[in-house]
């Protein structure tokens, strides 16, 4: 079945970016997601790629794709304390729906 | 208007308790889903709705019934809860389900807190 894996925590400080990292195991997989969920709130999608693509841009957010190692990233420029959060990378591919990673906890520190 | 909307934002009910738990969405969207999320965990799909049918149930308790009375609408139905059931029940949207594909973004409401005592 289909895997998704990511590093349970990353501290960063204040105005450095952030790199968040992710494995998938599924090769057939077309979509790649980053979610954001702040506590106690729901999930927001802050950005997606199609695997035909490696490196999607927006604002401050940089995905880089490596379909080869089946590696994405997530490169937040600049981070600010209201980055603190759990950062989800999902895939979909085969299967019916997106399969999520345990995500991984974003600490900004002043 | 690009919102999923969740209601009760929290919830505490007793095990004998019925109670229901609510999602709307005015997207246009065709398929809708509950999701269950425990604390540090990812969310776990439970149940899809594709055009008002029901796509998939992920072997989820009968104690859990879902109901979609229209396209906006998406009701789970709680009834004799254990307490690990608690957790944060999240409803998501998408576009549509054609061929076993999700067609488009997953949107996701701010989810409902759910305690069962």
């Amino acid at each position: 079945g289909e895997d998704v894996e990511q590093s349970l925590f990353l501290s960063v400080r204040e105005g450095d970016s952030s790199v968040i990292n992710c494995t998938y195991t599924d090769s057939s997989s077309t979509y790649l997601y980053w979610y954001k969920q702040e506590p106690g709130a729901g999930l927001q999608l802050l950005t997606y790629i199609f695997s035909n693509m490696d490196m999607k841009q927006d604002q401050r957010l940089t995905v880089l794709l490596n379909k080869k190692d089946k590696h994405l990233s997530l490169r937040i420029a600049d981070t600010q304390t209201g980055d603190s959060a759990i950062y989800f990378c999902a895939e979909k591919g085969g299967s019916y729906i997106p399969t999520f990673g345990r995500g991984t906890s974003l600490i900004v520190h002043p | 208007d690009t919102e999923v909307t969740q209601t009760p934002k929290h919830l505490v009910m007793g095990m004998t308790n019925k109670k229901s738990l609510k999602c709307e969405q005015h997207m246009g969207h065709r398929a809708m889903y509950w999701y269950k999320q425990k604390a540090k965990k990812p969310p776990e799909l439970m149940f899809v709705y594709s055009y008002e049918k029901l796509s998939i149930n992920e072997s989820v308790p009968s104690r859990f019934s879902p109901e979609c009375p229209n396209s906006s609408l998406l009701n789970l139905h709680l009834h004799a809860l254990q307490p690990e059931d608690s957790a944060l029940y999240l409803c998501a949207s998408s576009p549509g389900l054609a061929g076993g594909t999700l067609i488009g973004e997953l949107f996701f409401g701010e989810g409902s807190r759910l305690t069962v005592l």
